[in-house]
């Protein structure tokens, strides 16, 4: 059984709007939680990270919301532009097995011009 | 920037052949990963490694073992490769300890065929 669920396969988007990535996780031992984006034929790279502690994080057009009574956590991007496009993973670990991280199956996201 | 690289992009392999996939990184990292990434499965972590010759199993190592003779090189093995073993690999690193350090840089990822 998947402990990190992404439940939208894939995401269309036009530019400019916001695009909104959610996640469910069903481990409540997870404290810290972990966005990467790749792109075809490519790593996937990191993009941000949200500790148990907080329940907002922002980077740039990126921020990361975090609900812990409902383990849930969002990724917001705004405004999205075309090179957005990619297959996002939101990740999971617990602080006393931080070498293992648990990831979602992924969203794909299109942003369309 | 950390470069982690993978030795080959794609390969094709026949059942029962044994299967060497190695990744390299620059950037004297500590940790180091195998995961496998499958439709709808995401990543899954098959071998770690936290220090040369040290690995211990992740959540998938069944068919798979894994090599750590320095600390830049980080080698998966399968044994004996089965169409199951069908996937895209993926190596990661990651340097230091604790949560400010949790980044994992990943290799391009070697495409595997079992035939």
């Amino acid at each position: 059984d998947q402990q990190v669920k992404q439940n939208s396969p894939s995401l269309s988007v036009q530019e400019g709007r916001i695009s909104i990535l959610n996640c469910d996780y069903t481990n409540s031992m997870f404290d810290y939680f972990l966005w990467y984006k790749k792109y075809p034929a490519e790593g996937p790279t990191f993009l941000i990270s949200i500790s148990s502690i907080k329940d907002k994080n922002e980077d740039g057009r990126f921020t990361v919301f975090l609900n812990k009574s409902a383990k849930h956590l969002s990724l917001h991007i705004v405004p999205s532009q075309p090179g957005d496009s990619a297959v996002y993973f939101c990740a999971a670990s617990e602080r006393t097995s931080y070498d293992k991280v648990i990831f979602g199956p992924g969203t794909s996201l299109s942003v369309i011009p | 920037d950390v470069k982690v690289t993978q030795s080959s992009r794609y390969l094709v392999k026949r059942t029962g052949e044994k299967v060497f996939l190695e990744c390299v990184q620059d950037m004297d990292h500590e940790n180091m990963f195998w995961y496998r990434q499958d439709p709808g499965l995401g990543l899954r972590l098959i071998y770690f490694s936290y220090d040369v010759k040290m690995k211990e199993k992740g959540d998938i190592p069944e068919g798979y073992s894994v090599s750590r003779e320095k600390k830049e090189r980080f080698s998966l093995i399968l044994e004996s490769a089965s169409t199951n073993q069908t996937s895209m690999y993926l190596c990661a690193s990651r340097g230091g300890w604790g949560q400010d350090s949790w980044e994992q840089y990943f290799g391009p990822g070697t495409r595997l065929t079992v035939t």
